[in-house]
């Protein structure tokens, strides 16, 4: 079965950076694409971008362009995001979501809270 | 402020049928897919219907989803207190972005 499992809550200080990673299993993981999509407290999902897991390829959302990076590691099927010049407005569940063909989010991880906080 | 729009809330009472909108424009819904998705408190999203009107496996069929112009909508029927929960639309918008709506929160009286 499908599983994207992410890593654990982290606190964080302004201006510090994190890394979250979502580990696949369940399928080829260089079939499909992933998204991250991260929720503050109480509001809505937010895309933040995608990157293939074929061959690296990236699309940021345009207001975290220059904040941050996503990568693969095709040897553990894992992929990761991470955040930089972290803000109070960055506080949020992130979480990793497997593309479907069709450009939808069929499979998702548990979700990884940050924390951002002096 | 979210690109797509919905209503914040939405309410029923068990076995009636609900409908959610989702309203977006020609950049986004009128030129691609919507899909909808099921956020139960506490959990993580679910794939609820892609492609406007596609159930994946395991979905009740009580789900529907639909689209016309830039609005795209999703129907309940034989609504179940386990149906309550957050509904977000999403769909591609072509400042290559994904876009999602602000979320209907569907209470069972």
């Amino acid at each position: 079965q499908v599983q994207l499992v992410q890593s654990g809550a982290e606190v964080k200080k302004p201006g510090a950076s994190v890394k979250v990673s979502c580990k696949a299993s369940g399928y080829t993981f260089t079939s499909y694409g992933i998204s991250w999509v991260r929720q503050a407290p109480g509001q809505g999902l937010e895309w933040m971008g995608w990157i293939s897991a074929y061959n690296g390829n990236t699309n940021y959302a345009q207001k975290l362009q220059g904040r941050v990076t996503m990568t693969t590691d095709t040897s553990t099927s894992t992929a990761y995001m991470e955040l930089r010049s972290l803000r109070s407005d960055d506080t949020a569940v992130y979480y990793c979501a497997r593309v479907g063909s069709s450009w939808y989010f069929d499979y998702w991880g548990q979700g990884t809270l940050v924390t951002v906080s002096s | 402020q979210s690109v797509l729009t919905q209503p914040p809330s939405a309410s029923g009472t068990p076995g009636q049928r609900v409908t959610i909108s989702c309203s977006g424009s020609s950049s986004n819904i009128g030129s691609n897919t919507v899909n909808w998705y099921q956020q139960l408190p506490g959990t993580a999203p679910k794939l609820l219907i892609y492609s406007n009107n596609q159930r994946p496996s395991g979905v009740p069929d009580r789900f529907s989803g639909s689209k016309s112009g830039t609005s795209a909508s999703l129907a309940i029927s034989g609504l179940q207190s386990e149906d309550e929960a957050d509904y977000y639309c999403a769909a591609w918008d072509d400042s290559l972005t994904e876009v999602f709506g602000g979320g209907t929160k569907l209470t069972v009286l």
